[in-house]
């Protein structure tokens, strides 16, 4: 049964870089997947930052696009997120997810999530 | 179309039917999927592509689309049905991915 776990610092100071990062356990992070990062504000919606494909093709939300980075270690069947420059604004739940790739099939999901880290970014 | 709108709250009573919808250009391409998230825990994907629901989703829900929407559908309400609904889906350009506002669902 494959699991993601979500781990990095729950205090960020304002203007650093938020770095978080996904395990995944029960399985190969080298299928043809998409492993993505989804935040959640708090008493707000689900909002996609990106997402990272087994063969390092990356995708990244417009509005965040300049200042995130998603990359994959594959000897530690581990992703990764970098956000830089963070403000308050940036405070949320950060939830790693498994999507089947639908280039094919044209449906798009999220089978599998992480219980989520709480990063809050304050000084 | 980069977007995808959901009703913010809608109400049911307890054993009746609800219909929580999506609306958005680019379903008219791809299929939506339907997450349940409840206070302090994860999104739980309850329906994707055309009807299809993961193992361990009670068969009271149920998805459909037609031209730019979808709807998630459950029919018999229950108490623990009570929760934030999130539809999800690409963009028309595919390489990004879209979530619908929300939806809160009150079981009355």
């Amino acid at each position: 049964q494959v699991k993601l776990q979500e781990s990095g610092p729950g205090l960020v100071k304002p203007s650093g870089t938020l770095s978080l990062t996904c395990s995944v356990s029960g399985g190969s992070i080298s299928k043809s997947v998409w492993w993505n990062w989804v935040r959640q504000p708090p008493g707000k919606g689900l909002e996609w930052l990106g997402e990272i494909a087994h063969n390092g093709r990356t995708n990244y939300n417009p509005s965040l696009q300049s200042r995130v980075t998603i990359s994959v270690d594959k000897s530690k069947n581990q992703f990764s997120l970098k956000l830089a420059s963070v403000t308050a604004a940036d405070t949320a739940m950060y939830y790693c997810a498994r999507a089947p790739d639908a280039t094919v099939t044209l449906i798009p999901f999220f089978d599998l999530w992480g219980q989520g880290i709480l990063v809050t970014v304050s000084s | 179309s980069s977007e995808l709108t959901q009703d913010p709250s809608v109400s049911v009573a307890l054993g009746r039917t609800v219909r929580i919808t999506c609306q958005g250009d680019s379903l008219r391409k791809y299929y939506a999927s339907w997450y349940l998230q409840k206070p302090g825990q994860a999104p739980i994907l309850v329906i994707y592509g055309k009807n299809n629901r993961p193992s361990g989703i009670p068969d009271r829900f149920s998805g459909s689309s037609s031209g730019n929407t979808a709807s998630l559908t459950i029919t018999g309400a229950q108490a623990e049905d009570e929760a934030d609904y999130y539809c999800n889906s690409r963009d028309n350009s595919g390489n990004h991915r879209l979530f619908g506002g929300g939806t809160k669902l009150t079981v009355l």
